[in-house]
Protein backbone atom coordinates (compact mmCIF):
# COMPACT_ATOMS: atom_id res chain seq x y z
CA UNK A 1 0.00 0.00 0.00
CA UNK A 2 2.06 3.06 -1.35
CA UNK A 3 -0.22 5.71 0.48
CA UNK A 4 0.81 9.33 -1.39
CA UNK A 5 3.48 9.14 -4.00
CA UNK A 6 5.64 11.90 -5.10
CA UNK A 7 8.03 13.16 -7.92
CA UNK A 8 10.34 14.07 -7.85
CA UNK A 9 11.82 14.29 -4.58
CA UNK A 10 14.87 17.12 -5.45
CA UNK A 11 14.90 19.17 -8.98
CA UNK A 12 17.13 22.61 -9.51
CA UNK A 13 15.03 24.77 -11.53
CA UNK A 14 16.55 28.19 -13.75
CA UNK A 15 14.11 30.85 -13.26
CA UNK A 16 11.46 30.72 -15.40
CA UNK A 17 11.78 27.04 -16.28
CA UNK A 18 8.06 24.98 -16.01
CA UNK A 19 7.46 21.79 -14.08
CA UNK A 20 5.23 19.78 -12.68
CA UNK A 21 5.46 18.07 -9.43
CA UNK A 22 3.26 14.73 -9.51
CA UNK A 23 1.11 13.40 -6.97
CA UNK A 24 -0.09 10.12 -6.64
CA UNK A 25 -2.86 8.31 -4.18
CA UNK A 26 -3.80 4.70 -3.76
CA UNK A 27 -6.40 5.38 -0.69
CA UNK A 28 -9.17 6.40 -2.93
CA UNK A 29 -9.59 9.72 -1.12
CA UNK A 30 -12.07 12.61 -2.03
CA UNK A 31 -9.74 15.38 -0.77
CA UNK A 32 -5.97 16.22 -1.65
CA UNK A 33 -3.99 18.98 -0.91
CA UNK A 34 -0.22 20.81 -1.68
CA UNK A 35 1.28 22.59 0.74
CA UNK A 36 4.33 24.20 0.82
CA UNK A 37 7.16 24.51 3.71
CA UNK A 38 9.32 26.89 3.88
CA UNK A 39 12.46 27.12 6.75
CA UNK A 40 11.07 28.26 9.93
CA UNK A 41 7.93 28.26 8.82
CA UNK A 42 4.51 26.14 9.15
CA UNK A 43 2.73 24.48 6.13
CA UNK A 44 0.70 27.08 4.00
CA UNK A 45 -2.00 25.44 1.78
CA UNK A 46 -1.40 26.07 -2.33
CA UNK A 47 -4.05 24.45 -3.80
CA UNK A 48 -6.54 21.41 -2.48
CA UNK A 49 -9.51 19.24 -4.27
CA UNK A 50 -12.16 17.80 -3.13
CA UNK A 51 -12.88 15.56 -5.68
CA UNK A 52 -12.33 14.79 -9.67
CA UNK A 53 -12.63 18.17 -11.30
CA UNK A 54 -12.84 20.25 -8.62
CA UNK A 55 -10.01 22.51 -7.10
CA UNK A 56 -9.94 25.53 -5.12
CA UNK A 57 -7.47 27.91 -3.93
CA UNK A 58 -5.30 27.86 -0.22
CA UNK A 59 -3.30 30.59 1.19
CA UNK A 60 -0.74 30.90 -1.38
CA UNK A 61 -1.71 30.06 -4.97
CA UNK A 62 0.21 32.74 -6.84
CA UNK A 63 2.41 31.23 -9.72
CA UNK A 64 0.84 27.71 -9.45
CA UNK A 65 -1.80 25.89 -11.40
CA UNK A 66 -3.40 22.33 -10.71
CA UNK A 67 -5.83 20.03 -12.03
CA UNK A 68 -7.73 17.19 -11.09
CA UNK A 69 -8.88 15.20 -13.68
CA UNK A 70 -9.05 11.60 -11.82
CA UNK A 71 -9.27 10.77 -8.40
CA UNK A 72 -6.00 9.48 -7.97
CA UNK A 73 -3.73 11.98 -9.12
CA UNK A 74 -3.05 15.73 -8.39
CA UNK A 75 -0.09 17.26 -10.00
CA UNK A 76 1.00 20.96 -9.82
CA UNK A 77 2.40 23.41 -12.14
CA UNK A 78 4.93 25.87 -11.78
CA UNK A 79 4.72 28.02 -15.09
CA UNK A 80 7.51 30.54 -14.52
CA UNK A 81 9.87 29.31 -11.44
CA UNK A 82 11.00 32.30 -9.33
CA UNK A 83 13.43 32.05 -6.53
CA UNK A 84 10.71 32.50 -3.87
CA UNK A 85 8.75 29.25 -5.28
CA UNK A 86 12.30 27.61 -3.60
CA UNK A 87 10.73 25.34 -0.61
CA UNK A 88 9.65 21.65 0.49
CA UNK A 89 6.47 20.60 -1.26
CA UNK A 90 3.91 18.00 0.11
CA UNK A 91 1.20 16.61 -0.98
CA UNK A 92 -1.67 15.32 0.66
CA UNK A 93 -4.85 13.55 0.93
CA UNK A 94 -7.97 12.48 3.33
CA UNK A 95 -10.95 11.02 2.99
CA UNK A 96 -13.14 14.04 4.42
CA UNK A 97 -11.51 17.00 5.12
CA UNK A 98 -12.24 19.08 8.49
CA UNK A 99 -11.07 16.74 11.45
CA UNK A 100 -9.76 13.81 9.46
CA UNK A 101 -6.31 13.29 9.64
CA UNK A 102 -4.25 13.74 6.41
CA UNK A 103 -2.04 11.16 4.35
CA UNK A 104 1.34 12.81 3.44
CA UNK A 105 3.85 12.25 0.85
CA UNK A 106 7.27 12.19 1.36
CA UNK A 107 8.04 15.63 -0.47
CA UNK A 108 9.63 17.10 -3.24
CA UNK A 109 12.35 19.40 -2.46
CA UNK A 110 12.51 22.42 -4.97
CA UNK A 111 15.50 25.09 -5.63
CA UNK A 112 15.45 27.78 -7.83
CA UNK A 113 18.11 29.71 -8.88
CA UNK B 1 -2.19 36.25 10.25
CA UNK B 2 -1.64 33.67 12.07
CA UNK B 3 -4.55 31.64 13.74
CA UNK B 4 -2.12 28.75 14.91
CA UNK B 5 0.24 29.98 16.69
CA UNK B 6 3.79 27.74 18.32
CA UNK B 7 5.78 30.16 19.84
CA UNK B 8 8.41 28.03 20.88
CA UNK B 9 10.92 27.05 17.52
CA UNK B 10 13.35 24.39 19.13
CA UNK B 11 12.83 22.38 22.71
CA UNK B 12 15.16 20.19 24.54
CA UNK B 13 14.58 17.48 26.76
CA UNK B 14 16.29 14.75 28.40
CA UNK B 15 15.43 11.43 27.71
CA UNK B 16 12.97 9.85 30.49
CA UNK B 17 11.40 13.19 31.71
CA UNK B 18 8.46 15.54 30.00
CA UNK B 19 8.13 17.20 27.10
CA UNK B 20 5.66 19.57 26.79
CA UNK B 21 4.87 21.48 23.26
CA UNK B 22 2.23 24.52 23.39
CA UNK B 23 0.12 26.07 20.90
CA UNK B 24 -2.00 28.92 21.02
CA UNK B 25 -5.19 29.93 18.78
CA UNK B 26 -6.69 32.95 17.27
CA UNK B 27 -10.18 31.83 16.14
CA UNK B 28 -12.54 31.03 18.87
CA UNK B 29 -14.63 29.10 15.86
CA UNK B 30 -12.15 26.05 16.23
CA UNK B 31 -13.28 23.02 17.22
CA UNK B 32 -10.51 20.26 16.55
CA UNK B 33 -7.43 20.21 16.75
CA UNK B 34 -4.38 17.70 15.37
CA UNK B 35 -0.82 17.19 15.93
CA UNK B 36 1.39 15.62 13.46
CA UNK B 37 5.00 14.90 13.81
CA UNK B 38 7.60 15.17 11.22
CA UNK B 39 11.21 13.52 10.32
CA UNK B 40 13.82 15.22 8.05
CA UNK B 41 13.43 14.29 4.61
CA UNK B 42 9.79 12.45 5.54
CA UNK B 43 5.98 14.04 5.37
CA UNK B 44 4.32 15.04 8.08
CA UNK B 45 2.27 11.97 10.12
CA UNK B 46 -1.09 12.11 12.00
CA UNK B 47 -0.28 11.96 15.94
CA UNK B 48 -3.09 12.86 17.56
CA UNK B 49 -6.01 15.20 18.24
CA UNK B 50 -8.72 16.60 20.24
CA UNK B 51 -11.88 17.59 20.25
CA UNK B 52 -13.82 21.15 21.94
CA UNK B 53 -16.33 19.61 23.36
CA UNK B 54 -12.90 17.60 25.20
CA UNK B 55 -10.23 18.80 27.97
CA UNK B 56 -7.89 16.20 27.30
CA UNK B 57 -6.98 13.14 25.36
CA UNK B 58 -4.11 10.51 25.57
CA UNK B 59 -2.58 7.50 23.77
CA UNK B 60 0.00 5.84 25.24
CA UNK B 61 2.63 8.37 25.90
CA UNK B 62 0.79 11.08 24.51
CA UNK B 63 -1.58 13.10 25.82
CA UNK B 64 -3.25 16.30 24.39
CA UNK B 65 -4.94 19.17 26.84
CA UNK B 66 -7.15 21.91 25.41
CA UNK B 67 -7.84 24.60 27.62
CA UNK B 68 -11.20 26.57 25.48
CA UNK B 69 -10.98 29.71 27.77
CA UNK B 70 -7.19 30.70 27.34
CA UNK B 71 -7.69 29.38 23.70
CA UNK B 72 -4.75 26.88 24.05
CA UNK B 73 -3.47 23.31 23.67
CA UNK B 74 -0.61 21.41 24.98
CA UNK B 75 0.87 18.23 23.57
CA UNK B 76 2.68 16.02 26.67
CA UNK B 77 4.88 13.23 26.14
CA UNK B 78 6.00 11.15 28.58
CA UNK B 79 8.69 9.53 28.73
CA UNK B 80 10.16 10.93 26.13
CA UNK B 81 12.83 8.67 23.83
CA UNK B 82 15.15 9.65 21.49
CA UNK B 83 12.27 8.52 18.88
CA UNK B 84 10.74 11.84 19.36
CA UNK B 85 12.52 13.73 18.34
CA UNK B 86 11.42 15.64 15.61
CA UNK B 87 9.37 18.93 14.55
CA UNK B 88 5.97 18.83 15.68
CA UNK B 89 2.94 21.16 14.13
CA UNK B 90 -0.06 21.80 15.42
CA UNK B 91 -3.39 22.31 13.36
CA UNK B 92 -6.70 23.05 12.60
CA UNK B 93 -9.60 23.21 10.60
CA UNK B 94 -10.01 26.41 8.88
CA UNK B 95 -12.84 28.55 9.52
CA UNK B 96 -16.10 26.66 8.53
CA UNK B 97 -14.59 23.39 10.19
CA UNK B 98 -15.05 21.85 6.94
CA UNK B 99 -12.14 23.17 5.56
CA UNK B 100 -8.55 22.42 4.99
CA UNK B 101 -6.07 22.38 7.85
CA UNK B 102 -3.94 25.36 9.05
CA UNK B 103 -0.48 24.88 10.23
CA UNK B 104 1.09 26.37 12.85
CA UNK B 105 5.36 26.57 12.31
CA UNK B 106 6.21 24.01 14.22
CA UNK B 107 8.40 23.16 17.34
CA UNK B 108 11.73 20.97 17.02
CA UNK B 109 11.98 18.51 20.20
CA UNK B 110 15.24 17.36 20.58
CA UNK B 111 15.47 14.53 23.02
CA UNK B 112 18.83 13.86 24.88
CA UNK B 113 19.92 10.65 25.67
Amino acid sequence: NAGVTQTPKFRILKIGQSMTLQCTQDMNHNYMYWYRQDPGMGLKLIYYSVGAGITDKGEVPNGYNVSRSTTEDFPLRLELAAPSQTSVYFCASSYLTGTYGYTFGSGTRLTVV
Amino acid sequence: DQQVKQNSPSLSVQEGRISILNCDYTNSMFDYFLWYKKYPAEGPTFLISISSIKDKNEDGRFTVFLNKSAKHLSLHIVPSQPGDSAVYFCAAPGEGGNTPLVFGKGTRLSVIA
